[in-house]
C-alpha cells in the first residue's frame, strides 16, 4: 500500500456525461500528479498541482480540469465524455514540488468506462 | 519535446535467465530515473531508482545503471522468477516538474 488512495474504484458511465475522480496523497505530499493509461498503454502525464498550485501540464485536453484543495487532496473532473476516454486513472503524489528528485507514489488507479 | 523510448516492448526469458531492459531519454537536464513494475489492473510500483550523480545501484537481484554521456540507463534483473513476470516502466525527470515516461515492456518469465 502506497498510502495514496483513490475513489471510487470503478466508474461506469454514457458517453456526453461528466464525471469526478478524487485522490488523496500520502501524509505529507504537496505534489499531486494525475496519469491516464488507456488498455495496454504506457502512462500518460496529464497534469500536476503542488500545495493547491498547478505546475505542470501534460497531455490533458480542455474537456478535462483538475484542482488541488486546500486539505491537499485532488479531484480530477472530466466532463463531455467520449468512448476514448474509457481507461484507468492513476494519481500519483510526491513530497515536495517535484523540482529535485521526488519520488513518486502511485494510488490504485479509477477505472472508467464510457459506453 | 521531451521524450523516452523503451525497448524491448516484450522480451520472454527462462527462469533464472538474465533480463535487460533499456531506455534512452531526450533531455540532457534530466535528473532522476525510476523504475516501476505494474502487475496486471494494479498501480504502478517503484522498484528502484537512480539519480544523475550515481552511475550504478543495485538492489538485490535488481540493477539500474545510467550513461549520462549517452543519455540512456538500463535495468537489470538477474534471477528471474514467475513473479517477475509484469510490464516495466522507466522514467526521466528534467528540471521542470513533469515525468516522462517509457511505453513499457512486457516482460515473461517463462517456468
Amino acid at each position: 500500500d502506497s498510502g495514496v488512495t483513490q475513489t471510487p474504484k470503478h466508474l461506469i458511465t454514457a458517453t456526453g456525461q461528466r464525471v469526478t475522480l478524487r485522490c488523496s496523497p500520502r501524509s505529507g505530499d504537496l505534489s499531486v500528479y494525475w496519469y491516464q493509461q488507456s488498455l495496454d498503454q504506457g502512462l500518460q502525464f496529464l497534469i500536476q498541482y503542488y500545495n493547491g498550485e498547478e505546475r505542470a501540464k501534460g497531455n490533458i485536453l480542455e474537456r478535462f480540469s483538475a484542482q488541488q484543495f486546500p486539505d491537499l487532496h485532488s479531484e480530477l473532473n472530466l466532463s463531455s465524455l467520449e468512448l476514448g476516454d474509457s481507461a484507468l486513472y492513476f494519481c500519483a503524489s510526491s513530497p515536495s514540488a517535484g523540482v529535485g528528485t521526488d519520488t513518486q507514489y502511485f494510488g490504485p488507479g479509477t477505472r472508467l468506462t464510457v459506453l | 519535446g521531451e521524450n523516452v523510448e523503451q525497448h524491448p516492448s516484450t522480451l520472454s526469458v527462462q527462469e533464472g535467465d538474465s533480463a535487460v531492459i533499456k531506455c534512452t531519454y531526450s533531455d540532457s537536464a534530466s535528473n532522476y530515473f525510476p523504475w516501476y513494475k505494474q502487475e496486471l489492473g494494479k498501480r504502478p510500483q517503484l522498484i528502484i531508482d537512480i539519480r544523475s550523480n550515481v552511475g550504478e545501484k543495485k538492489d538485490q537481484r535488481i540493477a539500474v545503471t545510467l550513461n549520462k554521456t549517452a543519455k540512456h540507463f538500463s535495468l537489470h534483473i538477474t534471477e528471474t522468477q514467475p513473479e517477475d513476470s509484469a510490464v516495466y516502466f522507466c522514467a526521466a525527470k528534467s528540471g521542470t516538474y513533469k515525468y516522462i515516461f517509457g511505453t513499457g515492456t512486457r516482460l515473461k518469465v517463462l517456468a
